[in-house]
């Protein structure tokens, strides 16, 4: 069926190296693909996206790379702060959904000192 | 970034009562979700909020539970009937803004349930 999710569902990295957060997606008629990023006792806040017709879109310190012939997501965050702790959520948007936009499970990182 | 308020920002609720959460969007946006967020767990669409029609819900989810207002373009509210442990959860609201109709969050509404 239907599934965005995430392989692990913690990830402790240390402070300064990069993590990668992975995602897998199911439904290849989603052609708009989310990462946002929430933290203990706020809303999801949006971090970058992307569309099908791209494989890679970089923003500050975050990358993320699509591969659709696998249907894979990825968040790269380069030299990780304390600030980036918190769930990461990967989320679709198929084209023919009205917007709606489809949520992963999460993975937690953990920044260690 | 989109600015989107909710109110109340918590509650703590009796079993069989009812509760409606808020959501205030600062510009004009022409559609609204409702989101659930059940402790621990990623979001689940309850609905979208439609101006001047009646929301569409979610399988899973009826008008009855969640009856849901659109009275205007910036405003929804989202009502949580006859309420039970089992609704304790964060509620969000969501609203596209911008040119690239970013999805942007409320703060959400933490609820809980006695």
């Amino acid at each position: 069926g239907e599934s965005v999710g995430l392989h692990l569902p913690t990830l402790s990295v240390q402070e300064g190296d990069n993590s990668i957060i992975n995602c897998a997606y199911s439904n290849s008629a989603s052609d708009y693909f989310i990462w946002y990023k929430q933290e203990s006792g706020k809303g999801p806040q949006f971090i970058i996206d992307i569309r099908s017709n791209m494989d890679k879109r970089q923003g500050q310190r975050v990358t993320v790379l699509l591969n659709k012939t696998v249907k894979h997501l990825s968040l790269q965050i380069a030299a990780t702060q304390p600030g980036d702790s918190a769930v990461y959520f990967c989320a679709e948007n198929k084209a023919n959904r009205d917007d709606k936009i489809i949520f992963g499970k999460g993975t937690r990182l953990h920044i260690l000192p | 970034s989109a600015v989107i308020s909710q109110k109340p920002s918590r509650d703590i609720c009796q079993r069989g009562t009812s509760l409606t959460i808020q959501c205030q969007v600062d510009s004009q946006v022409t559609m609204m979700f409702w989101y659930r967020q059940q402790p621990g767990q990623s979001l689940t669409l309850i609905a979208t909020a439609n101006q001047g029609s009646e929301a569409t819900y979610e399988s899973g989810f009826v008008i009855d539970k969640f009856p849901i207002s659109r009275p205007n373009l910036t405003f929804s509210t989202l009502t949580v009937s006859n309420m039970s442990p089992e609704d304790s959860s964060i509620y969000l609201c969501s609203a596209p803004r911008g040119v690239q109709e970013t999805q942007y969050f409320g703060p959400g509404t933490r609820l809980l349930v006695l």
